[in-house]
């Protein structure tokens, strides 16, 4: 079964517009940790935003933000005032496993494109 | 600093070659790991190494084969690989010796390699 969802496949924004990047999660796992990576067409995976499941208030970096809403299992990455420089897919990433067996465990991806 | 790198940026080789994959980090982290992403495609776990030794095997063909000199190196030993397995190699290290709730995952900007 599919742990991270993402089902936007992808999403067009103009540059400046805040734009909201879509992420569900399946786990029972009353610990667990979230995370936004962005890879540019060059390859490079980059971190951009983490958030666990007890922390008490949504996790923002710069212009990133974590809409996490715990009930609905959803991580949704919002993205405010868009760059050109943000087109990129996006994956939407979940921590899982113990024991020895962790691991991140990531969702399909969706393509960013910022128009001008 | 968060950076990982990894040499060669391209590859090309032939299915009757012999070649490595590098991946140095000098975070002290702990813990390292190679990916294996197809066009289009999320990043899929190949392996893990958890201070120098091998933890988790993702039931990988054994024409691929990683090796962790140091803690700060990894490598992967290619031999009589397949076109299928043309695709972007991403390494990526982490803090503890098992990757535990609260780290992050750092990626390097990967390997393309194209087998002929």
């Amino acid at each position: 079964a599919q742990k991270i969802t993402q089902t936007q496949p992808g999403m067009f924004v103009q540059e400046k517009e805040a734009v909201t990047l879509d992420c569900t999660y399946d786990t029972s796992d009353p610990s667990y940790g979230l995370f936004w990576y962005k890879q540019p067409s060059s390859g490079e995976m980059i971190f951009l935003i983490y958030q666990g499941s007890y922390d008490q208030q949504n996790a923002t970096e710069g212009r990133y933000s974590l809409n996490f809403q715990k009930a609905r299992k959803s991580a949704n990455l919002v993205i405010s005032a868009s760059q050109l420089g943000d087109s990129a897919m996006y994956f939407c990433a979940m921590r899982e496993g113990q024991g020895g067996s962790e691991k991140l465990v990531f969702g399909k991806g969706m393509k960013l494109t910022v128009n001008p | 600093d968060t950076e990982v790198t990894q040499t060669p940026k391209h590859l090309v080789m032939g299915m009757t070659n012999k070649k490595s994959l590098k991946c140095e980090q000098h975070m002290g982290h702990r813990a390292m790991y190679w990916y294996k992403q197809k066009a289009k495609k999320p990043p899929e776990l190949m392996f893990v190494y958890s201070y120098e030794k091998l933890s988790i095997n993702e039931s990988v063909p054994s024409r691929f084969s990683p090796e962790c000199p140091n803690s700060s190196l990894l490598n992967l030993h290619l031999h009589a690989l397949q076109p299928e397995d043309s695709a972007l190699y991403l390494c990526a290290s982490s803090q503890g010796l098992r990757f535990q709730l609260g780290e992050t995952q750092y990626f390097g900007p990967g390997t393309r390699l194209l087998v002929l």
